[in-house]
This record gives C-alpha cells, structure tokens and sequence, in this order.
C-alpha cells in the first residue's frame, strides 16, 4: 500500500506570496492532519480534516487554511507569506475509524514539504 | 490532553535495549500513550501505542505503569538507524492535534 505523499517536496518563496501544498493520504484513510515543524516551535498541529470537514484546529493564524476533497485528498494554502513561515510541513492521515471503547488510532506521516520564504 | 515529560536525550550502545521514560502524571482514564519517532528529515513514524495493558510489537515494546502515570518505551536489540527523537504523546483525539513536545533524542552508538 502507498504511504502518504506531499507535493511538492520543496518550494522557495517571497514574502507577500501565498502557497499550496498538497497531501494524497493512504488509500483508504479519511483523516488528514498537516503539522509544521520549525526548529524553534517543534512539530506544531495546524489543523485536521474528515471527510471534508475541518475538526479542529491549532493556534494559527487565519492566513493558513485548508480543505479536504471528496477522494480525502487535502490541501493546505498559506497566504501572504511571511519570513517566520519557513518549516517543513507535514502531513498525516489515519483511519480514524472508532473502535469499541474510547478512539484509537495511529498517524502515518508523509515526508513533508519544506517551504522558504525569503 | 495531559503533558509528557521525557528526558532530551540519551545514548544506547548498538545491541543493547534502549528504554526511554516517559511520565505523565495527568493522564485520564481514557487517554492513550503514543510513542513516535522521528529520523533526521524525515516525517515521524509511529511507534507503538496503549491504553493500561504493556504492549509489544515488531518494533518494540511499552510498560506502561499501573497506575498510568508513566511508561517505558523498550527498543530491544537498538541498530545505529534506530537514531531518532522519540517522543511520546498522551492523547485522547488521537487522530489528529497530537502534541509531540519536545522529545528525546536517542543516539545509538557502534
């Protein structure tokens, strides 16, 4: 079975600029989680999609946004880049099927794409 | 979702067991214990997972304390590509929102 891809696996930007990036999670999978990851802030959640909807959400501004297809694929955009906005971005996806009792289950991460602003 | 507290870093020499600690004091009743790992610019891998019971798979192993205020992640016979920062997670929304912390960052040595 694929893993989880990200398209693409590196981009450079200007300030000012918007982006997209995009997450094909594992056949399968409806949930998709994108994260960044800076060496300052650590891996940091951005938000998480199923089955189109966005469930929730991390501490970010509203410059980043995201949405998920009816095929579970997702996109993440990031408008008006700024300097600070330079990480790797991570993608997730998992089953996130409920099993008997409480919810249990794992992430599956893509390689990421490493943005750079500049 | 409860805090984790891991040391930030350890060393194992290559063959021997590697157990990094973990304490989460508040942890409830319903949150799991994740262990991911992460390799030098790559996407974390998961690990292991579990609830109250010790787990233990391919890859490795978790105890998790009775009382669920702290667990062990066992890497039995560590390799040199078992270099990675490992972190565990206390979640329950499991699926996404994970809080991945700071972590350890275990180097395996020859």
């Amino acid at each position: 079975k694929a893993g989880v891809t990200q398209t693409p696996r590196y981009l450079i930007k200007t300030r000012g600029q918007q982006v997209t990036l995009s997450c094909s999670p594992i056949s399968g999978h409806r949930s998709v989680s994108w994260y960044q990851q800076t060496p300052g802030q650590g891996l940091q959640f951005l938000f998480e999609y199923f089955s189109e909807t966005q469930r929730n959400k991390g501490n970010f501004p509203g410059r980043f946004s995201g949405r998920q297809f009816s095929n579970s694929r997702s996109e993440m955009n990031v408008s008006t880049l700024e300097l600070g906005d330079s990480a790797l971005y991570l993608c997730a996806s998992s089953l996130a099927m409920r099993l008997a009792g409480p919810t249990s289950y794992e992430q599956y991460f893509g390689p990421g794409t490493r943005l750079t602003v500049t | 979702d409860a805090k984790t507290t891991q040391p930030p870093s350890m060393d194992c020499a290559e063959g021997r067991a590697a157990n990094l600690p973990c304490n989460h004091s508040t942890i409830s009743g319903n949150e799991y214990v994740y262990w991911y790992r992460q390799i030098h610019s790559q996407g974390p891998q998961y690990i292991i997972h579990g609830l109250k019971n010790n787990e233990t798979n391919e890859m490795a192993s978790l105890i998790i304390t009775e009382d669920r205020k702290s667990s062990t992640l066992i890497l039995p016979h560590a390799t040199l590509r078992d270099t990675a920062v490992y972190y565990c997670i206390v979640s329950l929304h499991s699926g996404y929102a994970l809080n991945f912390g700071k972590g350890t960052s275990l180097l395996v040595t020859p």
